[in-house]
């Protein structure tokens, strides 16, 4: 099976700042790869597919990119909604395997 | 508008066996392939298998052997079962819509809290 690995595991950062998630996958995946974003006490949503579109409404402060191996999610300029947990995932697939998650906090 | 419902015990033994419903609405069973991810307390989430909407299955290899997916496209409704559960399958159970053209979770349900305890 396909291992996801992302980093860092916690971010701590303040409105208005720009950050970076990555996922690294245990092998090619070529761009099947989706972020979720799940906020305390609430079911995942899905953010991004196929590793840099967008999925409907989400801001673009929100970026995705990365192919074969490596990606990363962007925000830029975070906003008070934005603090939550991160999920990658590949679609490359089944089984399909969730990174560990990186749970962004508020500086 | 789609929504997905989780509905299960709550509350299962050890050893006992798991049943968890997802009932659909605003879109068909047939159509649409239906996951399974499952959330214990504090930690991340599991993929735990799917149905598609031709009814074939596909499920997470560490599980496969203890898991079981099925629907009934006529009630809108697909089902989960685990056997022989374990403390740490306590978790939020979630079912979620397999969007077809990017392959990808694209509606989720509130999820159903099972805890397994004696």
């Amino acid at each position: 099976d396909i291992q996801m690995t992302q980093s860092p595991a916690s971010l701590s950062a303040s409105v208005g700042e720009t950050v970076t998630i990555t996922c690294r996958a245990s092998e090619n995946i070529y761009s099947y790869l989706l972020w979720y974003q799940q906020k305390q006490g609430k079911s995942p949503q899905l953010l991004v597919y196929n590793a840099k579109t967008l999925a409907e409404g989400v801001p673009s402060r929100f970026s995705g990119s990365g192919s074969g191996t490596q990606f990363s999610l962007k925000i830029n300029s975070l906003q008070p909604e934005d603090f939550g947990s991160y999920y990658c995932q590949h679609h490359y697939g089944t089984p399909y395997t969730f990174g560990g998650g990186t749970k962004l906090e508020i500086k | 508008q789609v929504q997905l419902k989780e509905s299960g015990p709550g509350l299962v033994a050890p050893s006992q066996s798991l049943s968890i419903t997802c009932t659909v609405s605003g879109f068909s069973l047939t159509g649409y392939g239906v996951n399974w991810v499952r959330q214990p307390p504090g930690k991340g989430l599991e993929w735990l298998g799917m149905i598609w909407g031709d009814g074939s299955t596909d499920y997470n290899s560490a599980l496969k052997s203890r898991l079981s997916i099925s629907k009934d496209n006529s009630k809108s409704q697909v089902f989960l079962k685990m056997n022989s559960l374990q403390t740490d399958d306590t978790a939020r159970y979630y079912c979620a819509r397999e969007r077809p053209a990017y392959y990808a979770m694209d509606y989720w349900g509130q999820g159903t809290s099972v805890t397994v305890s004696s």
